[in-house]
């Protein structure tokens, strides 16, 4: 069955500092994988999206970059954290089609 | 640009049926109707979904009317545990998943 993982689960890091979240998927071959954030009392934002190794679409321009490293690992870097950063991040993959996505478990990161 | 609108929030009362509409008017032929929902401090879970006949499942329905412009999800027996966000997207073609604000459902005693 498939799984995805997403750590840590919270995060409290220092404004100017860096950031790195990791999210990997078990199960599945070349799945469509996406960086989800939701600030506080608001809806889901997307981030990124990956339909492959490498292939990164960013939706909307911020101080957060992602990686596609290998076919079931994304990861969500910063060099320097804002405080504007925090909220609650969410890693989701799908495949192709029109099949639902799951979403992990989220990490919620509080820049100070 | 998440393509749907929904209510901001909605109450039901405990084994009512909930209906949450969702309005699509800018669907394209092939682009499906997903329901998900997020309770408080989890990641969203999948509800249902549908492309042109109505829907259902051990959780829910789904009823798209026939020009495909708008659709209702249906809880037919409501739960305190239904008491979420509950968010309506269109499945665009490029396999990425656009969120609206979602519309919080209360359900009450």
């Amino acid at each position: 069955s498939q799984t995805i993982h997403q750590w840590p689960a919270t995060l409290v890091q220092p404004v100017g500092s860096p950031l790195s979240l990791e999210c990997t998927v078990e199960g599945t071959s070349n799945p469509n994988l996406y960086w989800y954030r939701q600030a506080a009392g608001r809806g889901l934002q997307l981030l990124f999206y990956s339909v492959g190794i490498g292939q990164i679409s960013s939706e909307v321009p911020q101080n957060l970059s992602a990686s596609r490293p290998q076919d079931r690992q994304f990861i969500l870097s910063s060099k320097k954290l804002l405080l504007s950063d925090s909220g609650f991040y969410l890693c989701a993959w799908s495949v192709m089609g029109d099949t639902e996505a799951f979403f992990g478990q989220g990490t919620r990161l509080t820049v100070v | 640009d998440a393509k749907t609108t929904q209510p901001p929030s909605m109450d039901c009362a405990e084994g009512r049926a909930a209906n949450l509409p969702c309005n699509h008017s800018t669907i394209s032929g092939n682009e499906y109707v997903y329901w998900y929902r997020q309770i408080h401090s989890q990641g969203p879970q999948y509800i249902i979904h549908g492309l042109k006949n109505n829907e259902t499942n051990e959780m829910a329905s789904l009823i798209i009317t026939e020009d495909r412009k708008s659709s209702t999800l249906i809880l037919p027996h409501a739960t305190l545990r239904d008491t979420a966000v509950y968010y309506c997207i269109v499945r665009v073609a490029r396999n990425d998943m656009r969120f609206g604000a979602g519309t919080r459902l209360t359900v009450k005693p």
